[in-house]
């Protein structure tokens, strides 16, 4: 069965600082997807970045960046330079891809992030 | 703006009722998910539906269900409401997910069902 883990339920940084939020699974397939959503304070989930296992490159996205390692089971998540807009709930999520049995996203518990002015 | 649209944005009703929540995938989506958010259950998949058809299945208790139409929106049908159904419900679509990959699931902006 597939599980995601986010043990940091709470992160306060000031703003500027950076911040990383982590994200561990389990699987066992080998075929997998990983997934990061942020739900701002009005509550929408708003999509931010799919990974599959077969690329464990590293991904930036302006002050976004994202780290992928399959040996510790680890998709982590860099806030650079935080800024008070990034206050928001972050959750990670990991889809199987097994053959016509559906694409359920499995969430983990998500880490609320709060940049202090 | 995701363009998965969701009505009605706030219900509030009795224990023992029913209501039910509609849902637009966008432009060009097949697949359809439902998901509920519960402060203590966390976010947690419901249903799935591929072009017309169910193909998966998560939580979903018995008294709830889902169906999409010819027109590809979809409808999650909740009865014999519990004060425990209180949550926020998501519906998400994507272009295909007929297995095999993963599409990214883009989220409606939810509706808030609150029993009462």
């Amino acid at each position: 069965a597939q599980k995601v883990t986010q043990a940091q339920t709470e992160i306060s940084v000031v703003e500027k600082e950076d911040v990383t939020l982590d994200c561990v699974y389990e699987t066992r397939d080998t075929t997998y997807y990983l997934f990061w959503y942020k739900q701002p304070p009005s509550g929408e989930l708003v999509f931010l970045i799919r990974r599959n296992s077969f690329d464990e490159q590293n991904e930036i996205s302006g002050r976004y960046s994202w780290n992928f390692q399959k040996s510790t089971s680890s998709f982590n998540f860099t806030i650079t330079a935080s800024q008070v807009v990034d206050s928001a709930v972050y959750f990670c999520a990991l889809s199987e891809a097994p053959n016509n049995a559906g694409n359920m996203l499995t969430f983990g518990g998500g880490t609320r992030l709060m940049v202090k002015p | 703006d995701s363009g998965v649209t969701q009505t009605p944005k706030h219900l509030i009703t009795a224990t023992g009722q029913r209501v039910t929540l509609r849902c637009s995938p966008r432009s060009g989506d097949l697949s359809v998910y439902w998901y509920q958010q519960s402060l203590d259950q966390g976010l947690q998949f419901l249903i799935q539906y591929y072009n017309g058809e169910e193909r998966a299945k998560g939580n979903i208790l018995e008294r709830f269900s889902a169906q999409q139409f010819p027109d590809l929106h979809s409808e999650l049908n909740l009865s014999s409401l519990e004060l425990g159904d209180s949550a926020l419900y998501f519906c998400a679509s994507s272009v295909d997910g007929a297995g095999g990959h993963t599409d990214t699931q883009y989220f409606g902006p939810g509706t808030r069902l609150t029993v009462l």
